[in-house]
């Protein structure tokens, strides 16, 4: 079964901590997403990625940077985490653009204290 | 600048009773559209999609969504709706550019009563 894991369930961080929030896939697939998904707010983009090496800028990027050193990882990091950034992190990945839609991970609940 | 408007936040459906949900977008140009479906505690299911052809399309659940280009709409229906049912439901939109991602809709959360 195809699968996008995200390595950690829940987290809990202090303020100013940095924060790495990991994503892998097993799907060969070239395109990766980060979303974060409040409540009433649904899901916004943070960053994506295309191509290793390669990141789009999402909706809201302030206060993130993202890292794709292989194809299969992408990685979101949280320069200095605030308690603004407390949230549902959702990671997914497709292999062709939206067309055979998004495989989404389980999430990671963060919270910052 | 493309958006997706769940105007509904909440919906009560009778078990057995039919469901609705709205979905509107604004885009330049046709979309490719999507619907998602979040079960508590779970991550997100592809329900259903649209690209072309066939304005009714089937989804897995006994789903079906109507892409109705000149209301700019993709209203998801499902004819009998079973207490499983009961979760979060988003609608997407994504260009048909390559290198472009997934916008969603704000959601809508369906309870089911018996």
């Amino acid at each position: 079964d195809v699968k996008v894991t995200q390595s950690s369930r829940y987290l809990v961080k202090r303020t100013g901590e940095k924060v790495f929030l990991e994503c892998v896939q097993d799907m060969d697939h070239e395109n990766m997403f980060w979303y974060r998904q409040d409540p009433g707010l649904g899901l916004r983009l943070i960053y994506f990625s295309y191509d290793v090496k390669m990141k789009e800028k999402g909706d809201i990027p302030e206060g993130y940077s993202v890292s794709r050193e292989k194809k299969e990882r992408f990685s979101l990091i949280l320069e200095s985490a605030s308690t603004n950034q407390t949230s549902m992190y959702l990671c997914a990945s497709s292999g062709d653009g939206a067309l055979s839609g998004y495989t989404f991970g389980s999430g990671t609940r963060l919270t910052v204290v | 600048a493309q958006s997706v408007t769940q105007p509904d936040i909440h919906i009560t459906v009778s078990e057995g009773a039919s469901l609705e949900l709205r979905c509107n977008y604004s885009y330049g140009a046709t979309p490719y559209l999507f619907w998602y479906v979040q079960s508590p505690g779970q991550g997100l299911q592809l329900l259903l999609k649209y690209f072309s052809g066939d304005t009714l399309v089937q989804g897995i659940k006994g789903f079906e969504a109507e892409f109705k280009r000149s209301q700019s709409s993709f209203n998801l229906r499902k004819p009998s709706v079973h207490w499983s049912d009961a979760a979060e439901y988003f609608c997407a939109v994504s260009s048909r550019q390559a290198g472009t991602a997934l916008i969603f809709g704000k959601g809508t959360t369906l309870s089911v009563s018996s």
